[in-house]
């Protein structure tokens, strides 16, 4: 059972929006700005693309947009593309230098 | 920002294995280290960090005493010294960067397999 959680799955049509939860605990996402979500494709390497709750990394498309209320961090990918159909991870700091993971939200471009 | 993997290997129940992993691109001296696996089919794990300095070390649970993450700052590489495989330990093992993960590896392979 992961630390944070998020829905196993999630789904939109091509230009539609959709948004991912992840849901901590007061020890981990509601207490600290370290939320980042990770983009990974079949076979390959995750890839960072919002860290500190809402920041993109250069190269980013600002499709892609994070925020958090209380233990919730969630993932907004706004029109949607064929691209953007991967495996999506939230991980917070959660003190004392450790990091927790969410198990993972499969997002399906229909 | 290039971090590279290497040292999976097939071994067996009870085997050590050392994986490295080679940076370039940024100042790896001044950043924490993460190790991340990926059992087959399944979520990330965080799996272990390391300060910049080397001097503190956090592990998940499920490694703690059987595992060690290291550093050279010299020659720009991080470590995953891992003793008593077991087959859970079976997974893809990343190297990032920070404890943010902003840059990740490609990943080594470990299988733990009689």
């Amino acid at each position: 059972q992961s630390a944070l959680t998020q829905p196993p799955s999630a789904s939109g049509s091509p230009g539609q929006s959709v948004t991912i939860s992840c849901t901590g605990t007061s020890s981990d996402v509601g207490t600290y700005n370290y939320v980042s979500w990770h983009q990974q494709h079949p076979g390959k390497a995750p890839k960072v693309i919002i860290f500190e709750v809402n920041k993109r990394p250069s190269g980013v498309p600002d499709r892609f947009s994070g925020s958090k209320s209380g233990n919730t961090a969630s993932l907004t990918v706004s029109g949607l593309q064929a691209e953007d159909e991967a495996n999506y991870y939230c991980t917070s700091y959660a003190g004392n230098s450790k990091v927790v993971f969410g198990g993972g939200t499969k997002l399906t471009v229909l | 920002v290039l971090l590279v993997e290497s040292g999976g290997a097939l071994v067996q129940p009870g085997d050590s294995l050392r994986l490295s992993c080679a940076a370039s691109g940024f100042a790896f001296s001044s950043n924490w280290m993460t190790w991340v696996r990926q059992a087959p089919g399944k979520g990330l794990e965080w799996v272990a960090n390391i300060k910049n300095d080397g001097s503190e070390k956090y592990y998940v649970d499920s490694v703690e005493g059987r595992f060690t993450i290291s550093r050279d700052n010299a020659k720009n590489s991080l470590y995953l010294q891992m003793n008593s495989l077991r087959a859970e330990d079976t997974a893809v093992y990343y190297c990032a960067r920070r404890i943010t993960l902003d840059s990740w590896g490609q990943g080594t392979l470990v299988t733990v397999s009689s």
